[in-house]
């Protein structure tokens, strides 16, 4: 399809475990971003990459978290440890372009439970 | 640090009326303001970006005005239909080097009947 996708949709974890989260941007999106969705919120910016390069990371809650965008493409957003407190909706996004006035495209997000 | 307020939390309205929801942000030095559809168990649908340089965007039955002076933005649904049932966002950006980073409102859930 030519939207972003991200799997796995569902994830149950038990607290503790390493978690694993994947995004494939839109073909040729330089911008990938990550959010975090709480129930009954609006999405909070985790990450932001331009290319394969981590511009912005200031919205990581802790340092069990992680992403990566090795190619330039595909992105990894990884959770160590994982707490109740990580149960959310991860959501990714692309953009065209590297400046602030192009629409974000997101994904249907990975709704991730922490047992 | 910006932050953005949408009021009301909630709207249902029968079929065939005009609406408008409130945006409202802290810092004037907005970047760019985004209206976004969520449905149930979805991502982000985008609807309008609007640049600081704008005042208004039109697509179809919606319009999206931004008043960067009193820190508000409105989005205005005509002719509703039960289809644009869903709940709606709104997000700003900043200028500088973070006109990337979207801070967003709770959402409006709107509700469109029969």
């Amino acid at each position: 399809g030519a939207g972003v996708s991200q799997s796995p949709r569902y994830k149950v974890a038990k607290r503790g475990q390493d978690v694993a989260l994947r995004c494939d941007p839109i073909s040729g999106h330089v911008s990938l971003f990550w959010y975090q969705q709480a129930l009954g919120q609006g999405p909070e910016f985790l990450t932001y990459f331009q290319n394969e390069a981590q511009l912005d990371k200031s919205g990581l809650p802790s340092d069990r978290f992680f992403a990566e965008r090795p190619e330039g493409s595909v992105s990894t957003l990884k959770i160590q440890r994982t707490q109740q407190e990580d149960s959310a909706v991860y959501l990714c996004a692309s953009s065209l372009w590297d400046i602030g006035n192009q629409p974000q495209h997101f994904g249907d997000g990975t709704r991730l439970s922490i047992l | 640090k910006q932050e953005v307020t949408q009021i009301p939390a909630a709207l249902s309205v029968p079929e065939g009326e005009n609406l408008v929801l409130n945006c409202s942000f802290t810092d004037s030095a907005i970047y760019n303001l985004q209206w976004f559809r969520q449905d149930p168990g979805k991502g982000l649908t985008s609807l309008l970006l609007i640049q600081s340089s704008q005042r208004e965007q039109t697509s179809g039955r919606l319009n999206a005005s931004l008043d960067k002076s009193s820190g508000r933005s409105t989005l205005y649904i005509a002719a509703s239909q039960p289809g644009d049932s869903a709940t709606y966002l709104c997000a700003g950006s900043l200028g500088g080097g973070s006109n990337y980073k979207l801070t967003f409102g709770k959402g409006t859930l709107l509700t469109v009947n029969p």
